[in-house]
Order: C-alpha cells, then structure tokens, then sequence
C-alpha cells in the first residue's frame, strides 16, 4: 500500500541546532515530494517541493531537502533552527495511480529560545 | 485575491445535524481535495474530485458527500453530525496532471457539541 511514514513525532531543539526531520514512502514510479509546515492556527504552508532534477532542494526561510530515490527518502533540514520555526511539519507525496496527494502524521517541532 | 477559500472558519452546530462547507479556488485547478485535521494534527485524506469525478472516496462515513457543481468549487455536506466529525476540514486544490504543489484553504474548524 502507498504511505508516507514521518518518524519523528515531536522534536524538541533549543534554538540554533541543527534540524533533519525523516520522511519515507513506499511509492513506486514516479513521485512528487513536499514539505509543508503549519503553523499553530494556520493552514499548511508550502515549504520546498521536489519533481526532478538536483535531489538536493532549496525551500523558503532557510529549509532544504535531499531526495534519496534508493533509501525513498525526502528527509528536511536546517543548519539553525529561530524559535519562530515552532510548527508542524509535514511530508507529502503525490503519485501512484491517482496522482493524489497523501501526506504524513507530521512532527511538531518546537523551539526552545 | 485568496487562492483558496472555505466558508465558514469556524462552525459549532449540535449533535444529529447537517452542515455543508463551502470551498472554491481560482486557480483553474482540475482537482479538489477535502482534508480530514484531528486533534493530533493527522491529516487524512476525504476525497478528492477531478473534472467532477470523484476520484477516491477513502473510508469515510456515507454520512459524508462532497458535491462539486463545477470544477472551482468542491462543497462537504455532512448528515447526521457526530461528537467524533469535530476536526479541522481543509480543502485543497492542484493540477492532477502538472507539476503545481497542493494550495491549501484556511480550514474550518467544526465543533459537534
């Protein structure tokens, strides 16, 4: 069956560490991939996006990701994470036969100033 | 111009009752998604329509029916509203076809009390 699996269900960082959130899916074919955070009260925001090219990705406000094609891994970083980055997060993947979009439980990163 | 809007933000309605939410883009998108938010900030997908077709119609309660009178707009009716329908309901949009990311509507807020 098609998932998306996010590891981390809550990551706690002080502020200025560095930051890798995991994302997996079990796609095959061709895949888009996503990262979309959410702030507290807001809708999803998107963060970078992937559909080809250079695997590795820049994003807004500093966030990048790294496609891995033979890990199926699209996991997100930050070098240094502000206390303004205390969100949700989430990794979605569009594919299969649909070409919908299915998303992952999230993780909750928060931001200790 | 808002991308994506859904009406009400915010709905608190009782027990047994029925209750439709309102979304449209104006993006020119083909497909329409309805998003299911819990408590735990899981997000699951409803449905998703294209051209007017509903292309998956996950295991949702037959309480649940979207209906989509052209292809801006995708409506949630909901019958016979339970305690466990309190969520988040965000509606999306994107080209089923396109390289686009999935934009995202502010989400209502339901409350069955």
């Amino acid at each position: 069956a098609q998932s998306v699996s996010q590891h981390n269900h809550h990551v706690i960082l002080s502020e200025a560490a560095s930051l890798e959130l995991g994302c997996n899916y079990s796609y095959g074919g061709t895949v888009n991939l996503f990262w979309y955070v959410q702030y507290p009260g807001q809708h999803l925001q998107l963060l970078l996006k992937y559909f080809s090219g250079d695997p590795l990705v820049k994003g807004i406000k500093g966030f990048e990701a790294e496609f891995i094609k033979s890990k199926f891994s699209f996991n997100l970083r930050k070098p240094s994470v502000q206390w303004s980055d205390t969100a949700e997060y989430f990794c979605a993947v569009r594919g299969g036969n649909n070409n919908d979009m299915r998303f992952g439980a999230g993780t909750r990163l928060t931001v200790k100033p | 111009d808002t991308a994506v809007s859904q009406t009400p933000k915010y709905l608190v309605t009782q027990m047994g009752n029925d209750k439709s939410i309102k979304c449209e883009q104006n993006l020119g998108h083909d497909t329409m998604y309805w998003y299911k938010q819990d408590s735990k900030k899981f997000l699951k997908i409803m449905f998703s329509y294209n051209n007017k077709e509903l292309i998956i119609n996950e295991t949702v309660p037959n309480r649940f029916s979207p209906k989509s009178p052209d292809k801006a707009h995708l409506n949630l009716h909901i019958n016979s509203l339970e305690l466990g329908d309190s969520a988040v309901y965000f509606c999306a949009s994107n080209d089923r076809g396109g390289h686009t990311e999935a934009f995202f509507g502010q989400g209502t807020r339901l409350t069955v009390v």
